[in-house]
């Protein structure tokens, strides 16, 4: 049971390419979520998926988009990368049934774009 | 728009000390208030959680007080430990439907021995 799991760890892309972020759960959840982690900004919601098949823009959704491939996956697209998106990637996922749910986390993913 | 307000942004405590963190939120209609630590290198991990029906919550160490006339809440760590060194975030969110987190901007704790 490894939880959440993110590809890859390590990102450095030039300004104008493009990637995309994958992540995946293995606890059956249904809603997943990516967010942003900045210095002195805590984590911004860019995107989350409430189920399979659906997906809804966060809090800072421009320059991104994303995918729920299946129920385990989602990734996280950056079309072209900007040095503003230098940051943390997290996903996380809940089980999707409201009422206050833990948020289980992955390890992230560090970018940086030059 | 910043709707948690988390303070201090550092905080520094003697082992065996209390640390305090605090939030303040403004949205009336957020109805859950976790608080996340992370390590280093690692994703946050949920620490403890309150209810606004409750004025306080506590988990070992952990307490989450809780005052909904002033709208806030804070963390309070008893008899803080080296491995309590971490970031710690306040969060909040409307429990119903999806959970969309409103999170602080975190406090970084250092525990000394």
């Amino acid at each position: 049971n490894a939880g959440v799991t993110q590809t890859p760890k390590f990102q450095v892309l030039k300004t104008g390419q493009s990637m995309t972020l994958q992540c995946a759960q293995d606890m059956n959840h249904n809603s997943m979520y990516w967010y942003r982690q900045d210095p002195g900004m805590g984590l911004r919601l860019i995107y989350y998926s409430a189920s399979e098949g659906t997906t809804d823009k966060g809090e800072v959704p421009n320059g991104y988009n994303v995918s729920r491939l299946n129920k385990r996956e989602f990734s996280l697209r950056l079309e072209s990368a900007a040095p503003s998106q230098t940051s943390v990637y997290f996903c996380a996922s809940t089980q999707g049934q409201g009422l206050g749910e833990t948020q289980y986390f992955g390890p992230g993913t560090r970018l940086l774009v030059l | 728009q910043q709707q948690v307000k988390q303070s201090p942004q550092s905080l520094i405590v003697q082992k065996g000390g209390i640390s305090i963190i605090n939030c303040a939120y403004e949205n009336t209609a957020f109805d859950y208030f976790p608080w996340y630590q992370q390590f280093p290198g690692k994703g946050p991990a949920l620490l403890i959680a309150i209810r606004p029906d409750v004025s306080e919550k506590k988990e070992g160490r952990f307490t989450i007080s809780f005052n909904k006339s002033a709208k806030q809440f804070s963390l309070h760590i008893m008899d803080s430990q080296p491995g309590d060194s971490a970031t710690y975030f306040c969060a909040a969110s409307i429990s119903w439907g999806v959970d969309k987190l409103i999170f602080g901007t975190g406090t970084r704790l250092q525990v000394f021995p």
